[in-house]
């Protein structure tokens, strides 16, 4: 079971959009939609950001947007908030194992 | 006011065991599935075990298979993880966490603070 591949860090201007990927297996995103993605603030709780690829909770600003192509998952935070500085994971159903896999997280500096 | 409240940890030797609970108050617990995630130090959130809503089927990841068990009470609202042949690298901080529904393999919307296992001679 090896964790699906995020970038260990991006950054980004106040007002940019960025992009973070998580890659895997076709095992890992095929035949589903359970992909989601969690926001991660030191000392605080995961926050769940992204269910099902691309929808959103409630509260949850729409200024994050998710998506899937074959075997990658992408997060997209658009206009940068100082607030936005967080970890991020990604999380999918893998059918190669019948567990869950997270990402290794991808840590989002705001500059 | 959603709540997920962990309870249990603490140092143990290696081989040793720990049994986990999860409280929670706040949701129709019956009706969702719960999952325990673990994050080591240093390192980053890794999916453990997970039991479904509606037939309480359990899941686990590969490493854990064996030797951890996952269990829910529905009467009290209280999840549980019984960890056996517990090894060094099990040390990390076990945090139940909420699916979205009754299926184990959607998102975790609710998470709780998490309780913190070492495992050290």
């Amino acid at each position: 079971q090896s964790a699906l591949t995020q970038p260990a860090s991006v950054s980004g201007s106040p007002g940019q959009s960025i992009t973070i990927s998580c890659t895997g297996t076709r095992s890992d995103f095929g035949g589903h939609d359970y992909v989601s993605w969690y926001q991660r603030h030191p000392g605080k709780v995961p926050k769940l950001l992204i269910y099902g690829v691309s929808d959103r909770p409630s509260g949850v600003s729409n200024r994050f947007s998710g998506s899937k192509s074959g075997n990658t998952a992408s997060l997209t935070i658009s206009g940068l908030q100082a607030e936005d500085e967080a970890d991020y994971y990604c999380a999918s159903y893998t059918s190669g194992s019948t567990s869950v896999l997270f990402g290794g997280g991808t840590k989002l500096t705001v500059l | 006011e959603v709540q997920l409240v962990e309870s249990g940890g603490g140092l143990v030797q290696p081989g040793g065991s720990l049994r986990l609970s999860c409280a929670t108050s706040g949701f129709t617990f019956s009706n969702y599935a719960m999952t325990w995630v673990r994050q080591a130090p240093g390192k980053g959130l890794e999916w453990v075990s997970a039991i479904s809503g509606g037939d309480g089927s359990t899941y686990y990841a590969d490493f854990v298979k064996g030797r951890f068990t996952i269990s829910k009470d529905n009467s009290r609202n209280t999840l549980y993880l019984q960890m056996n042949s517990l090894r060094v690298d099990d040390t990390a901080i076990y945090s139940c966490a909420r699916c979205h529904s009754s299926s184990w393999t959607d998102a975790f919307d609710m998470w709780g603070q998490g309780t913190i296992v070492t495992v050290s001679s």
